[in-house]
Order: C-alpha cells, then sequence, then structure tokens
C-alpha cells in the first residue's frame, strides 16, 4: 500500500502566481481531506470531500482557495492568487467513510515569497 | 467555541523515562479523541482513538485515558526511546456521525524530546 501520496512535497513560488497542490488517496478511500498546518495556528480543516462531492468547506480561508476531486483517486487544491501569509504545510488525508481513523500523506510545503 | 488545550506546550525527558501529556477540550457534542504522532516533516500518524464509551486504549507504549465528565484526556508514553521525539496531537470530533462527516477541533500539539 503506497499510502496517501501528494506533489508536489516542496513549492517555492512568488506572490500573485497560481499555485495547484495534488492528492492521491488511499485506494479504496472515499473520504478526502485537505488540511492547512502552521506553527501559529496548528492543523486546520479546509475541506472534506465524502464519494468525490464537496461536504464541508467551511474552513477554506478566501476565494482564492478552491478544492475539486473529479474522481475517486484524484484531488486538487488550488490558491489563485498566491499570498506569502499562505505559506505553509498543507496536508491530504483520506479514510473510510464511517471509520474514524485518517490517513495522512507527507504533506506539501509552500513558500510564498 | 470549540476548543482543544494541550501541555504542556514542550517537554524535555531523558530516554527510558516515562511522561505524560494532557489535552483539555470544550467540544460539544462530543464523537471521538484522537491522538496523533507527527514526525518531523511527515505526516500526523493516529495512535489512538477513544469513543465516549472508553476510558482507556493502549497501542504499545502509548496508552490513552478519556474521562469524558472532565473533558480531559492524557496521553502515557512508558519507558521513552528516542524515536519518541515528534509533536503529539489530540483531535476531538463533535457531531453524531463517524468519519467525515465530523467536524474536528484539533490542538497545537505538545513538542516532546527525548535525550540520552
Amino acid at each position: 500500500d503506497a499510502g496517501v501520496i501528494q506533489s508536489p512535497r516542496h513549492e517555492v513560488t512568488e506572490m500573485g502566481q497560481e499555485v495547484t497542490l495534488r492528492c492521491k488517496p488511499i485506494s479504496g478511500h472515499n473520504s478526502l481531506f485537505w488540511y492547512r498546518q502552521t506553527m501559529m495556528r496548528g492543523l486546520e480543516l479546509l475541506i472534506y470531500f465524502n464519494n468525490n462531492v464537496p461536504i464541508d468547506d467551511s474552513g477554506m480561508p478566501e476565494d482564492r482557495f478552491s478544492a475539486k476531486m473529479p474522481n475517486a483517486s484524484f484531488s486538487t487544491l488550488k490558491i489563485q492568487p498566491s499570498e506569502p501569509r499562505d505559506s505553509a504545510v498543507y496536508f491530504c488525508a483520506s479514510s473510510l467513510l464511517g471509520h474514524n481513523e485518517q490517513f495522512f500523506g507527507p504533506g506539501t510545503r509552500l513558500t510564498v515569497l | 467555541k470549540n476548543q482543544v488545550e494541550q501541555s504542556p506546550q514542550s517537554l524535555i525527558i531523558l530516554e527510558g523515562k516515562n511522561c505524560t501529556l494532557q489535552c483539555n477540550y470544550t467540544v460539544s457534542p462530543f464523537s471521538n479523541l484522537r491522538w496523533y504522532k507527527q514526525d518531523t516533516g511527515r505526516g500526523p500518524v493516529s495512535l489512538t482513538i477513544m469513543t465516549f464509551s472508553e476510558n482507556t486504549k493502549s497501542n504499545g507504549r502509548y496508552t490513552a485515558t478519556l474521562d469524558a465528565d472532565t473533558k480531559q484526556s492524557s496521553l502515557h508514553i512508558t519507558a521513552s526511546q528516542l524515536s519518541d521525539s515528534a509533536s503529539y496531537i489530540c483531535v476531538v470530533s463533535a457531531g453524531g456521525l463517524t468519519g467525515g462527516g465530523n467536524k474536528l477541533t484539533f490542538g497545537t500539539g505538545t513538542q516532546l524530546k527525548v535525550e540520552l
């Protein structure tokens, strides 16, 4: 089992640029979560999907953030335009619907200059 | 407002010693409480998950306790090892559904360092 796969692992971009983060959940899992982690705020849930459908996006900070899940094996988190305060580690996690345990990917470290 | 507070913020112990990390929460309605271990540069890994009816759960040298009346949980690490050095995060779920239906509230973590 490859676990949750995220790409890229590191991203450095300039303010105003579009950033796309990618996630491949564990095969068979039908819930997918996007998190952001910073030193100041810790882990924050941004959005989650059940069966590819967005259920709760109340954690998405602004309209600059958008997430999609076009199929069961792929999701993206897009930031457009990016700002320095978006610099953080973004984690994707997946689980089986109805189960409590979430499995996290290795994260994408985003730096916006 | 739902909150999860962890203490201490950081902790340094000698290898072989025991330690206990604390988590206090004000999340309602309570569904379950999870402890995660996060190594530097890695994603969090689940250690234990406890529901309302469970007051203790072990995973190797890790033992979590839950007091739903006082809304407190602790994570006890026995015979610490250098590999236990990590951040330990307490996460509380609200709501009546399990899995992805829960609203999660995260603590900011306790940073543990185990030294020789």
